[in-house]
């Protein structure tokens, strides 16, 4: 069975300090990974993924993920955050192929302050 | 226009009454999903339908049916809602080759 562990549940930062939030998975199989974010009452927007290939991801907004299969980890980072940054980021695993579903941790909030 | 719809937004309603949440989408995809959102514990899936006749339980469909009444229809019903059935609902959906999911704007249901 697959599983996603977000390491910490809420993250208070300054702005302009960098930020990472941590993601691990357990899985059998090769995965594809996921990093969604909701902003303050609105759905789930994919923020960047990581199908095959180079193992650096980047979303157009500065945020930036590795996948490191050794440590089964996918860990998002940004090296300044914003105030616009504020939301709740959620790193999703997928078995791909006929599964399909995701399988999605429990959520981390970023809350960045001025 | 929004690819993924979801209707209605809000609901509050009685335990015991019967509820169905609508999601609809303009993304042609095969796949569609109910997730359930509750603080702390991230999205939680509900059912998922691979084709218009191919319906599958999630993690937590006990207390939930769905219908797929076409490809881009699928819906969720709550047969008799119960006060810990309150929670954000989505609706999302994928391409058949591949494991994005576009998610809908949510249903956030009280059941009082």
């Amino acid at each position: 069975a697959q599983s996603v562990t977000q390491l910490d549940s809420q993250v208070p930062v300054f702005e302009e300090a960098p930020v990472e939030l941590r993601c691990n998975y357990s899985s059998s199989v090769s995965v594809y990974l996921f990093w969604y974010v909701q902003y303050p009452n609105q759905g789930l927007q994919l923020l960047l993924k990581y199908l095959s290939g180079s193992t650096l991801v980047e979303s157009i907004n500065g945020f930036e993920a590795e996948f490191n299969k050794s440590q089964t980890s996918f860990h998002l980072r940004k090296p300044s955050v914003h105030i616009s940054d504020t939301a709740e980021y959620f790193c999703a695993v997928s078995g791909g192929g006929s599964q399909g579903n995701l399988i999605f941790g429990k959520g981390t909030k970023l809350s960045v302050k001025p | 226009d929004a690819d993924v719809t979801q209707t209605p937004r809000n609901r509050i309603t009685k335990t015991g009454k019967r509820i169905m949440l609508e999601c609809s989408q303009t993304k042609g995809h095969d796949r569609m999903y109910w997730y359930r959102q509750d603080p702390g514990l991230g999205l939680q899936l509900i059912y998922y339908s691979f084709d218009v006749k191919d319906i599958n339980k999630g993690e937590i469909s006990d207390g939930y049916s769905v219908s797929r009444q076409a490809q881009a229809k699928f819906s969720l019903s709550l047969e008799s809602a119960i006060p810990n059935q309150t929670a954000l609902y989505f609706c999302a959906t994928s391409d058949l080759y591949r494991d994005e999911q576009f998610f809908g704007p949510g249903t956030r249901l009280t059941v009082l």
